[in-house]
């Protein structure tokens, strides 16, 4: 099952607001992704990190990858109705039997109200 | 470039039939996953495969549930018999390189067992 703890669940805000969403985990990752889902479609790469400490940017996201390689943390700024959607953290744990492999989280639901 | 294609994108059939659901991966990508996802369990991981060959189907929930990769370009899930709780959407990804890339999503098979 799912071992990162993804928050909130879900967020309704107007638009123009920042938003930000956040994964925990008991266990270190090697790297961190975001994704994001519209109704109908796959998963679609946001951001990847791959460093402790890593902050990235993509036009209006932000993310970042925790010190203690155990969370990372999506930040939207000005959202617009078209950032509707299911936000997921994902990472590939460190060490195991787990190469190649994602844990994801459960997912943020984003509503935008214009 | 084309992402990874997946076919059909809607299936219905009644319980006790066969259901092929089909995988283009991205060309020169060599991991392969297969990924069911449901309300109650989010995405969950069935199989992936390395270069064509499978290197863990702990993931695959029952015997019922196979899955093939005859060559580079090609997948195959398959459910035999089908059961309503198969009911998910089932998604394909795929992957270049050997550590830790981010996996690139299909837009889904939407699968209805009545």
């Amino acid at each position: 099952g799912q071992q990162l703890n993804q928050s909130p669940q879900s967020m309704f805000i107007q638009e123009g607001e920042d938003v930000s969403m956040n994964c925990t985990s008991s266990s270190i990752f090697n790297t961190w992704l975001w994704y994001k889902q519209e109704p109908g479609e796959g998963p679609v790469l946001l951001i990847a990190l791959y460093k402790a400490g890593e902050l990235t940017s993509n036009g209006r996201l932000t993310a970042q990858f925790g010190i203690t390689r155990k969370d990372s943390f999506l930040n939207i700024s000005a959202s617009i109705p078209s950032d509707v959607g299911i936000y997921f953290c994902a990472g590939h744990k460190a060490g195991g039997t787990s190469y190649g492999k994602l844990t994801f989280g459960q997912g943020t639901i984003l509503t935008v109200h214009p | 470039d084309a992402g990874v294609i997946q076919s059909p994108r809607h299936e219905v059939t009644e319980m006790g039939q066969e259901v092929t659901l089909r995988c283009k991966p991205i060309s020169g990508h060599d991991y392969l996953f297969w990924y069911r996802q449901t309300m109650m369990r989010g995405l969950e991981l069935l199989i992936y495969f390395n270069n064509n060959v499978p290197i863990d189907d702990s993931g695959m929930p029952e015997d019922r549930f196979s899955a093939k990769m005859p060559n580079a370009s090609f997948s195959t899930l398959k459910i035999q018999p089908s059961e309503p709780r198969d009911s998910a959407v089932y998604f394909c990804a795929s992957s270049f390189g050997t550590f830790h890339q981010p996996q690139h999503f299909g837009d889904g098979t939407r699968l209805s067992i009545l």
